[in-house]
């Protein structure tokens, strides 16, 4: 298996702009996380899904951050309209049932100017 | 919203044995202790993780306390590439995970 598969490895942009990053799950694992990890708060937990269903978005900063999972090998992270402070690398990560091992891709790195 | 404390630092000597502390006082009775490590620039990577007996695989062993309240990851023979931050994690009934700071292992030659 490939991994969890994330696009694109880098994203530079410009503040006011909308943002999609993508995820890949591992092929049969049923639960898919999105992380952001910075400097100043490390790695931080966004939203998870569980079979395609969000299930906690707390971690979610604000109304310009969202995700879906639209079906079992698929989901994105949307910042519209993105904002410098909005810089970090995204993670993606899927495990294949509850409390059980997560699997990170190699992440987004992603530059609002 | 961390559960564990870690050592934000530590040395160890190429070929010997690591040692990684960390306390989870608070760890409920059905959580499980989860231990990652992330080497500069990629996605962290699972290590080992156990509820209640110690548990050994080909890449480390974890060492959990009777009372669950602490647990030291070892790295039998640590090298170069072992240098990374490892993460111990408490993990709730739907894997929500909470990475705190974790500690820096620098492995020297």
């Amino acid at each position: 298996d490939a991994g969890v598969i994330q696009s694109p490895r880098h994203e530079v942009t410009e503040m006011g702009q909308e943002v999609t990053l993508r995820c890949k799950p591992i092929s049969g694992h049923n639960s898919l996380f999105w992380y952001r990890q910075t400097m100043m708060r490390g790695l931080e937990l966004l939203i998870y899904f569980n079979n395609n269903v969000p299930i906690d978005d707390s971690g979610m900063p604000e109304d310009r951050f969202s995700a879906k999972m639209p079906n079992a090998s698929f989901s994105t992270l949307k910042i519209q309209p993105s904002e410098p402070r909005d810089s970090a690398v995204y993670f993606c990560a899927s495990s294949p049932a509850n409390r059980d091992i997560q699997y990170f891709g190699a992440g987004t790195r992603l530059s609002v100017l | 919203d961390a559960k564990t404390t870690q050592p934000p630092s530590m040395d160890c000597a190429e070929g010997r044995a690591a040692n990684l502390p960390c306390n989870h006082s608070t760890i409920s009775g059905n959580e499980y202790v989860y231990w990652y490590r992330q080497i500069h620039s990629q996605g962290p990577q699972y290590i080992i993780h156990g509820l209640k007996n110690n548990e050994t695989n080909e890449m480390a062993s974890l060492i959990i306390t009777e009372d669950r309240k602490s647990s030291t990851l070892i790295l039998p023979h640590a090298t170069l590439r072992d240098t990374a931050v490892y993460y111990c994690i408490v993990g709730d009934n739907f894997n929500k995970f909470y990475f705190g700071s974790g500690t820096k292992l620098n492995v020297k030659p």
